[in-house]
């Protein structure tokens, strides 16, 4: 039972274009959603966050949107480095219940 | 990755020998989390602890025991290990604020 989906394993973008990774959720009882970034060999590490009575929170090149009549939420990356090149996960939080997507391989080109 | 440490980095087990994770934190957070992380799965919660003397099941408990003897350490344990248990353990404890989790370097486990 996947209450937090990334359909998309894989992205591959030009250094300074922009990077748009995707999640969805079924469970409307999510109240906060966020994003984590995780490079080989290292933790996951909290890059953004949204509630859910907002649509969109912006911090630097990283924007989060939030969609819940169609529980939707997207991370943009712009411009995008080298550096961004990591693995993303998206998660929604209900009280104590955090679930995880399966995570998107974001690879900047230079 | 500050606050959080994991220990052993890196294990191998053959199946059905037992072994504990260790977890601790300096950060004087309540909240800790045990979580698996497998290809295509995301992470999975095992285990939490939302106080000191406290557990309560995740997502994925079968086949692990948990300990939170204080509120700096919480330990996880299999008992008698399965090679469906070969994964990347992450020790989390969850932000006083807005409720992010900070993980822990993540622990590689084996089972043959």
């Amino acid at each position: 039972d996947q209450q937090v989906k990334q359909n998309s394993p894989s992205l591959s973008v030009q250094e300074g274009r922009i990077s748009i990774l995707n999640c969805d959720y079924t469970n409307s009882m999510f109240d906060y959603f966020l994003w984590y970034k995780k490079y080989p060999a290292e933790g996951p590490t909290f890059l953004i966050s949204i509630s859910s009575i907002k649509d969109k929170n912006e911090d630097g090149r990283f924007t989060v949107f939030l969609n819940k009549s169609a529980k939707h939420l997207s991370l943009h990356i712009v411009p995008s480095q080298p550096g961004d090149s990591a693995v993303y996960f998206c998660a929604a939080k209900d009280r104590n219940d955090m679930r995880f997507g399966a995570g998107t391989r974001l690879t900047v080109k230079p | 990755n500050a606050g959080v440490t994991q220990t052993p980095k890196f294990q191998v087990l053959k199946t059905g020998q037992s072994m504990t994770l260790q977890c601790a934190q300096d950060m004087n957070h309540n909240s800790m989390y045990w979580y698996r992380q497998d290809p295509g799965m995301g992470l999975r919660l095992i285990y939490y602890s939302a106080s000191e003397g406290t557990t309560d099941k995740g997502e994925v408990p079968n086949g692990y025991n948990v300990s939170r003897l204080n509120k700096r350490e919480f330990s996880l344990r299999l008992e008698s290990a399965a090679p469906s248990q070969t994964s990347v353990y992450f020790c989390a404890i969850k932000g006083l604020g807005t409720g992010e989790l900070f993980f822990g370097e993540g622990s590689r486990l084996t089972v043959l």
